[in-house]
């Protein structure tokens, strides 16, 4: 048990669809993060919240859109995504923002169909 | 910018053998972290081991150690007695230790263990 959760572990959505991924971590930590992970690429990093309040967005297209209401509830909002957006989404968290001890959950593998 | 090679897409040992991953980095800093992270068929991503650099040490955890080499940029993972629980992909990490910054991943090593 790493204390991070992820819902759901699979998700298949079409193209116009709108879903939403969750992420909860219960050891206490200030930071959350949502990481994308395509095969056969390095994992991506996607936003960063540092006490609910996002510190970096490294060009994620609008159709990705996150919600961080609590330090421990981490939200990925999706609408109108393409086939290419299909990969494996990972959450993590830390005691820090950046700090070098993330803890990460199982993951949501996407499939846009 | 920062990046992080791992140049064995795919590795196997025998279980209760050695093997060794590699990881090599590129960076113009002085202070930074190095990493080692496990993904199991769980998906899950487990830290695996630490290392900062300005320790000259390498840094051990139980069956599992590193050779840290600064001047060649080089990172390898050690895995001596090696269970089938090891099987997973594993991901060699850099972080510089300035500012807030990212980790920076490599495309990992996929490990199988052969009972």
């Amino acid at each position: 048990e790493t204390g991070v959760t992820q819902t759901p572990r699979h998700l298949v959505m079409g193209m116009t669809n709108k879903k939403s991924l969750k992420c909860e971590q219960h050891l206490g930590h200030n930071a959350m993060y949502w990481y994308k992970q395509s095969a056969k690429k390095p994992l991506e990093l996607m936003f960063v919240y540092n006490f609910k309040e996002q510190t970096e967005n490294n060009s994620v297209p609008s159709r990705f859109s996150p919600e961080c209401p609590n330090s421990s509830h981490l939200f990925l909002h999706l609408h109108t995504l393409q086939p290419e957006d299909s990969a494996l989404y990972l959450c993590a968290s830390s005691q820090e923002r950046m700090s070098d001890t993330q803890y990460f959950g199982p993951g949501t593998r996407l499939t846009v169909l | 910018a920062q990046t992080v090679t791992q140049s064995q897409p795919e590795m196997s040992v025998q279980e209760a053998e050695t093997v060794t991953l590699s990881c090599t980095y590129d960076t113009s800093e002085s202070d930074y972290y190095l990493f080692w992270y496990k993904q199991p068929p769980s998906r899950q991503m487990i830290l695996v081991i630490r290392q900062e650099a300005y320790k000259q040490q390498n840094a051990t955890e139980n069956r599992f150690s590193v050779n840290f080499q600064k001047a060649a940029k080089s990172f390898s993972l050690k895995i001596s007695d090696s269970q089938l629980g090891d099987a997973a992909m594993y991901f060699c990490a850099y972080r510089r230790g300035s500012g807030n910054t990212p980790l920076v991943f490599g495309k990992g090593t996929r490990l199988s263990v052969i009972a």
